[in-house]
């Protein structure tokens, strides 16, 4: 059964870069795709991107300038980095997996969730 | 982008009653929607995939139907537990996967 779970810092300042890590149990990384989503304080979800094989990506076109996901497969690990954060990037930050067939684009396990606060 | 609208956007039932809520697709999406349950403070969880599959252990008063842009999930003999936020998601049109505002359900 996939288990993820998250870390990073909770707190970044204005005009930074927002690192998060994801780390994966109980799949290869090889067998599904895996994205993060945000969820603004008392908000809905938005999808960010994902990463594939290390090297495959696909973001969302609202956050594609600063957002980088990256995958680390020796360590079943993938991360999210943002730059020039702004006060508006503060929300809860979710891993998720999703399976490859065109049909299992849906998000099956979350990570706990991370609130990251953007402040000056 | 594909704009996911739900409603209603707050519904209050009384235990042991019947649940719908609704989700609308700016265009269709086939049977490529899925279904999520929060509750506060913690992650979305998977509730229904492919419009009306449930989702592992997922009880049985939770379905869903629809196609093409209109969807429902019904949640039938409500219990306290149920009590959430719920949000719809298209994986038809992609990027961006884009999901609905969501719907908060209220038991009496």
């Amino acid at each position: 059964q996939v288990q993820l779970q998250q870390s990073g810092p909770r707190l970044v300042k204005v005009s930074e870069t927002l690192s998060l890590t994801c780390s994966v149990s109980g799949a290869s990384m090889n067998d599904y795709y895996w994205s993060w989503i945000r969820q603004h304080p008392g908000k809905g979800l938005e999808w960010i991107g994902y990463i594939y094989y290390s090297r495959t990506t696909n973001y969302n076109p609202s956050l594609r300038s600063r957002a980088t996901i990256s995958q680390d497969t020796s360590r079943n690990q993938f991360s999210l980095k943002l730059t020039s954060v702004t006060p508006a990037d503060t929300a809860i930050y979710y891993c998720v997996n999703h399976g490859l067939a065109r049909n299992d684009g849906y998000f099956d396990r979350w990570g706990q969730g991370i609130l990251v606060t953007v402040s000056s | 982008e594909i704009v996911m609208t739900q409603s209603p956007v707050t519904l209050s039932v009384s235990p042991g009653e019947r649940a719908t809520l609704s989700c609308r697709a700016s265009q269709s999406v086939g049977t490529l929607l899925a279904w999520y349950q929060q509750k506060p403070g913690q992650a979305p969880r998977l509730l229904i995939y492919g419009a009306s599959t449930r989702a592992t252990g997922v009880p049985p008063r939770f379905s869903g139907s629809g196609s093409e842009t209109e969807f429902t999930l019904t949640i039938s003999s409500l219990q306290s537990e149920d009590s959430a936020v719920y949000y719809c998601q298209q994986y038809y049109h992609w990027p961006p996967y884009t999901f609905g505002q969501g719907s908060t359900l209220e038991i009496k």
